[in-house]
């Protein structure tokens, strides 16, 4: 059974530049949430999608955008890139219909803005 | 606004060692708090989810308790192999996959 899988493992921007990253929720999962987690940090909450809809949004710009397919894998955009953006982007996904089900963790897209 | 705080930022024990790590959150509406561990490039891999003050998890070497201001994760004879970040959250909404409110982590090293 495969869990999250997020892709590419690594990438290198230059700042300005405009970056997607990719991920597939783990099977019979349907919500997907994104992380940003920089050095030595906790991983700080960006967006939520569910049944293909932005559903809760942390403090990030606008620059910071998003899809969900009908397939659930979800895209995460970020636009006009900055030095700060540079982090592990987390995508984290969850069981449909159930209290506070655990958030299960992709291994992460490790950014780097030059 | 909800406020995850973990201490020690970091943790050197020996091999059976036991120690415990801190989490105290102000969170409006607490609905789960819940411990992960993280290797080093990897991602974040969950360990517990504890719902209300009293409740206690255990798992090999690790317990988690949960009162109404703190977490502790009690790590008993610890290993080399339980070196890691152990991170907390908490989360008070009630659908799935809810926001989680993160601590910066407790860097364990565990040595030989």
């Amino acid at each position: 059974d495969a869990g999250v899988t997020q892709s590419p493992t690594h990438l290198i921007k230059t700042r300005g530049q405009q970056v997607t990253l990719r991920c597939s929720p783990k099977s019979g999962h349907d919500t997907v949430s994104w992380y940003q987690q920089a050095l030595g940090q906790g991983p700080q909450f960006i967006f939520q999608y569910y049944e293909e809809e932005e559903r809760q949004r942390g403090n990030f710009p606008d620059r910071f955008s998003g899809h969900q397919f009908p397939n659930y894998s979800s895209e995460l955009n970020v636009n006009a890139l900055l030095l700060g953006d540079s982090a592990l982007y987390l995508c984290a996904s969850s069981t449909p219909g159930r209290t506070n089900s655990p958030l299960h963790f992709g291994n992460g897209t490790r950014l780097t803005v030059t | 606004e909800d406020q995850v705080t973990q201490s020690p930022e970091a943790l050197r024990l020996q091999e059976g060692e036991s120690s415990s790590l801190n989490c105290s959150y102000t969170v409006s509406g607490l609905r789960g708090l819940f411990w992960y561990r993280q290797d080093p490039g990897k991602g974040p891999e969950f360990l517990f989810t504890l719902y209300s003050a009293g409740e206690e998890k255990e798992k090999e070497r690790l317990k988690a308790t949960l009162t109404k201001k703190e977490s502790f994760l009690h790590i008993t004879a610890p290993k080399p192999e339980d070196s890691a970040t152990y991170l907390c959250a908490a989360s008070r909404g009630e659908t799935s996959g809810s926001r989680l409110t993160f601590g910066e982590g407790t860097q364990l090293t565990v040595n030989p």
